[in-house]
């Protein structure tokens, strides 16, 4: 199975800061890799799909990068409704194994 | 609109059974990639199982032998039958449904709320 890890584990950060969370593959997944929110008590919701693709009706300050093995998620300027958990997901094969997520919090 | 709602959660003992549901409405699940994936308390997302529109079925390793992903067209709800129930079952069980964009990049992007099932003596 492909195992995925993710980069920090945790992070604290101000409204209007740069956030960047990485998440590396075991194996090269090519770019089926996704992106999602999670905040407490509530399902999780897709972001980005495809490594880069901005799912419809997620803010643009969301962006997604990379390919192969090392991909990054960017929140260009964190907002309050931004503090969540962060999850990758991988696609490439069965399982699609999950991150183990990056909590991001208030500073 | 897309709409999935989870049921069937509950406390169940150790080595026991209980089948979780989960109703669609606004799509058809038997044209889609359904999946069960679950939250411990605490802890990250596990992916549990998915069916194919084609049939298929496939399981995480925790628990392959143990449970059963199914769905009736009829009522358009999918299932989860769960076997020999461990205490490291427990968790909020999201059902979600796959898309699949014109290149082949799939994810999942509806979402139920989620049911707990709490495995304990």
């Amino acid at each position: 199975d492909i195992q995925m890890t993710q980069s920090p584990s945790s992070l604290s950060a101000s409204v209007g800061d740069r956030v960047t969370i990485t998440c590396r593959a075991s194996q090269s997944i090519s770019s089926y890799l996704n992106w999602y929110q999670q905040k407490p008590g509530k399902a999780p919701k897709l972001l980005i799909y495809a490594a880069s693709s901005l799912q419809s009706g997620v803010p643009s300050r969301f962006s997604g990068s990379g390919s192969g093995t090392d991909f990054t998620l960017t929140i260009s300027s964190l907002q309050p409704e931004d503090f969540a958990t962060y999850y990758c997901q991988q696609s490439y094969s069965t399982p699609p194994v999950f991150g183990p997520g990056t909590k991001v919090d208030i500073k | 609109e897309v709409q999935l709602v989870e049921t069937g959660g509950g406390l169940i003992q150790p080595g026991g059974s209980l089948r979780l549901s989960c109703a669609a409405s606004g799509f058809t699940v038997s044209s889609n990639y359904m999946s069960w994936v679950r939250q411990a308390p605490g802890k990250g997302l596990e992916w549990v199982s998915v069916i194919y529109s084609g049939g298929s079925t496939y399981y995480a390793d925790s628990v392959k032998g143990r449970f059963t992903i199914s769905r009736d067209n009829s009522k358009n709800t999918l299932y989860l039958q769960m076997n020999s129930l461990r205490a490291e079952d427990t968790a909020v069980y999201y059902c979600a449904r796959d898309y699949y964009d014109s290149s082949g990049y799939g994810a999942l992007v509806y979402w139920g709320q989620g049911t707990l099932v709490t495995v304990s003596s």
